[in-house]
């Protein structure tokens, strides 16, 4: 079975700066896909970043990018320039990849809030 | 296009009740999932379909759950005889199968239950 751990339940940072959220992950799998998913108050989960195992690249997105160490198991999401729209729950997510539709098993959320 | 819908979007019912919920994926999605959110248990996944096979209820926590998905589209949650700790927010995810781009799961807002 598959875990995915993040360490920081809380976190802040002030608007116009960075912040990187971690996440761990144990699996035996080789392949696999990562997610970071928010949450704003709305309840709906807004996906933020994708990335898949067997490439070393680091996907970024905009303001988003990843470090991605696959030796290590690690998933870390880093913003640049905070926006107070930023402001959610973020969720580090794993799926197997089966070649087909596969669920996914979430960490338990970092709560980011931007300040001014 | 349109995203995920989910109905209702909140839910409030006495215990011992049944209550079914619906989701509606996003237009050629052949994958649907269900995962629970809740205080104390974080994401759960409970239940996925993925075109006519047979569906993945290994995340069912009882019996009193099921789900079925209708014609490869419109999947209803059914919770029977409800009890207090089902209250929670319960969420919709549709993805393509895989076996090309990243299967994606892309979320609707969500039914929050609340069991009195």
């Amino acid at each position: 079975a598959q875990t995915v751990t993040q360490s920081q339940p809380e976190m802040s940072v002030q608007e116009a700066e960075t912040v990187t959220l971690s996440c761990t992950y144990d699996t035996s799998e080789n392949n696999y896909y990562l997610f970071w998913y928010k949450q704003p108050p709305s309840r709906q989960m807004i996906l933020v970043i994708r990335q898949e195992a067997y490439k070393q690249q680091n996907a970024t997105e905009n303001r988003f990018s990843v470090n991605f160490q696959k030796a290590a198991k690690s998933f870390s999401l880093k913003i640049s320039d905070s926006q107070l729209g930023d402001t959610a729950m973020y969720f580090c997510a794993f799926m197997r990849d089966t070649g087909t539709a596969s669920k996914l098993t979430f960490g338990t959320g970092t709560r980011l809030q931007v300040t001014l | 296009g349109a995203g995920v819908s989910q109905s209702p979007s909140n839910k409030v019912t006495e215990k011992g009740k049944d209550v079914e919920l619906r989701c509606d994926p996003i237009s050629g999605h052949t994958a649907l999932y269900w995962y629970r959110q809740s205080l104390g248990q974080g994401l759960e996944f409970l239940i996925y379909f993925q075109g006519n096979s047979a569906p993945d209820k290994s995340g069912l926590p009882s019996d009193r759950f099921s789900a079925e998905r209708t014609g490869g589209s419109v999947s209803t949650l059914t919770i029977q005889r409800t009890q207090q700790e089902d209250s929670a927010v319960y969420l919709c995810a549709s993805s393509t199968s895989g076996g090309g781009p990243i299967p994606t799961q892309y979320f609707g807002p969500g039914t929050r239950l609340t069991v009195l």
